[in-house]
């Protein structure tokens, strides 16, 4: 079963909105997660690491000021888009590590962003 | 981040055995190489993972010669349902680097009936 959750699935909101996507770790603990970004036909893109309880750390070219990033427990990251334009429409994927030595990561079935 | 390269696509036939390999030149010790399987407008989904010489599971092998510059992910008996985008990744697990990983362009395996 799924062992990282993201929600919600599919956003559709008007220019200047800005819009918060979660993402979960289910039962396991989760000091570090990640966010990516993917348009069509492409390849994901590594927008930021969260980290637990300090700063995110933001991939370069990626406006920290745009892309807020919260990880205020263990189990949960927040992305917000903040005044969201069309260009920002895109599918968005966290994951998470689960913890122990070479464990993979495991990602969210990603939010859908739409953006009028 | 150590760089990947995958053929970016690559056709078969249901029943068949699909041999996708990758180049890691640059991987360092401490790297892991891992295979996702990604779906249209869905998330990655781990496939498997390994350091060196073979690893199996109930989907695939990896096989990873000695010199851990290249891997090979193997799908036995392919379906139609394993047309997607796979995707081969290095990373370090086990420093303080956090583990994060850089996505190439992956490989898009198409399943013919």
């Amino acid at each position: 079963g799924a062992v990282v959750s993201q929600h919600p699935s599919r956003v559709i909101c008007k220019s200047g909105t800005s819009v918060k996507i979660e993402c979960r770790s289910l039962d396991f603990q989760a000091t570090t997660m990640f966010w990516y970004r993917q348009f069509p036909k492409q390849s994901l893109m590594l927008m930021a690491t969260s980290n637990e309880g300090s700063k995110a750390t933001y991939e370069q070219g990626v406006e920290k000021d745009k892309f807020l990033i919260n990880h205020a427990s263990l189990t949960l990251s927040t992305l917000t888009v903040t005044s969201a334009h069309p260009e920002d429409s895109s599918f968005y994927i966290c994951s998470a590590r689960m913890p122990g030595q070479g464990q993979p990561q495991h990602f969210g079935d990603g939010t859908r962003l739409s953006i009028l | 981040l150590a760089k990947t390269t995958q053929p970016i696509s690559m056709d078969s036939y249901e029943g068949q055995e699909v041999n996708i390999t990758c180049s890691h030149n640059n991987i360092a010790t401490n790297d892991y190489i891992t295979w996702y399987q990604q779906f249209p407008s869905q998330g990655p989904r781990f496939i498997i993972q390994g350091y060196k010489t073979k690893v199996t599971n109930e989907v695939a092998s990896l096989f990873i010669p000695a010199d851990r510059k290249s891997s090979t992910l193997s799908l036995p008996r392919v379906s139609l349902s394993d047309t997607a985008v796979y995707y081969c990744l290095v990373g370090d697990k086990g420093s303080s680097n956090t583990g994060k990983l850089i996505f190439g362009q992956g490989t898009t395996l198409q399943v013919k009936p």
